[in-house]
């Protein structure tokens, strides 16, 4: 059964700091891998999505590489702000009927201070 | 605009009663899910719908019913057979059957169920 983890369970920086997020996978036969963010009482947003055929994915200050693998994948977010406060998910989904599920990490909460 | 609608935000519940969550989507798509979070714990699937009058369990259906009767819609009914229903719930959906599509998911604002 796939299980995901995320280390470190809380991270707090100070403004303008570069970070990094871990995530790390036990079954490599993923299709693809995401990074959500959650906001306290809040639906999750998606953040980046590496499909298991790519090393990485970028949207603005946000890079999200995968080394399927390993079963591992980073979440670097660079010159952090206070609005980037927030519970990081990491989750993959699987092949074939499996792909329908996906299995979710306990999350990273982040806080960014002033 | 287009999304995914949960209601009520905030639902309590005494013991022994049924509830049911709502979810109502406006993206035309196939897929929806229901996922249960409990604080410092990753989402777990309850149960996923593929195509209107079809469902499948997921990891911790016990004490969970839902319904795909319009395929906009995808109730979640809590059961008094749940022993521990307190949680956030979060219901998604994901467009088309074809596999590559089933990894875009939109998520709702969830419904916080309580019981009191």
């Amino acid at each position: 059964k796939q299980e995901v983890t995320q280390i470190p369970a809380a991270l707090s920086v100070p403004e303008g700091e570069n970070l990094v997020l871990n995530c790390s996978f036990t079954d490599s036969a993923i299709y693809n891998l995401q990074w959500f963010r959650q906001d306290p009482g809040k639906g999750l947003t998606s953040l980046l999505l590496i499909q298991s055929s790519q090393r990485e994915q970028t949207s603005g200050r946000l890079n999200a590489s995968l080394d399927k693998s390993s079963g591992r994948s980073t979440l670097y977010i660079a010159a952090s702000q206070p609005g980037d406060s927030a519970t990081y998910l990491c989750a993959v989904s699987g092949s074939g009927a499996g792909s329908y599920q996906l299995t979710f990490g306990k999350g990273t909460k982040l806080s960014v201070i002033p | 605009d287009g999304g995914i609608t949960q209601s009520p935000k905030y639902l309590f519940r005494k013991e022994g009663q049924n509830v049911t969550l709502s979810c109502e989507q406006n993206l035309n798509h196939d897929a929806m899910y229901w996922y249960r979070q409990d604080p410092g714990q990753g989402l777990r699937l309850i149960y996923y719908s593929q195509i209107v009058n079809d469902f499948q369990k997921g990891d911790i259906a016990e004490g969970y019913s839902v319904s795909r009767e319009k395929k906009e819609s995808f109730p979640l009914t809590v059961t008094s057979a749940q022993k521990n229903p307190t949680a956030f719930y979060l219901c998604a959906s994901s467009r088309g059957l074809v596999e590559r599509d089933r990894s875009f998911y939109t998520f709702g604002s969830g419904t916080r169920l309580t019981v009191v």
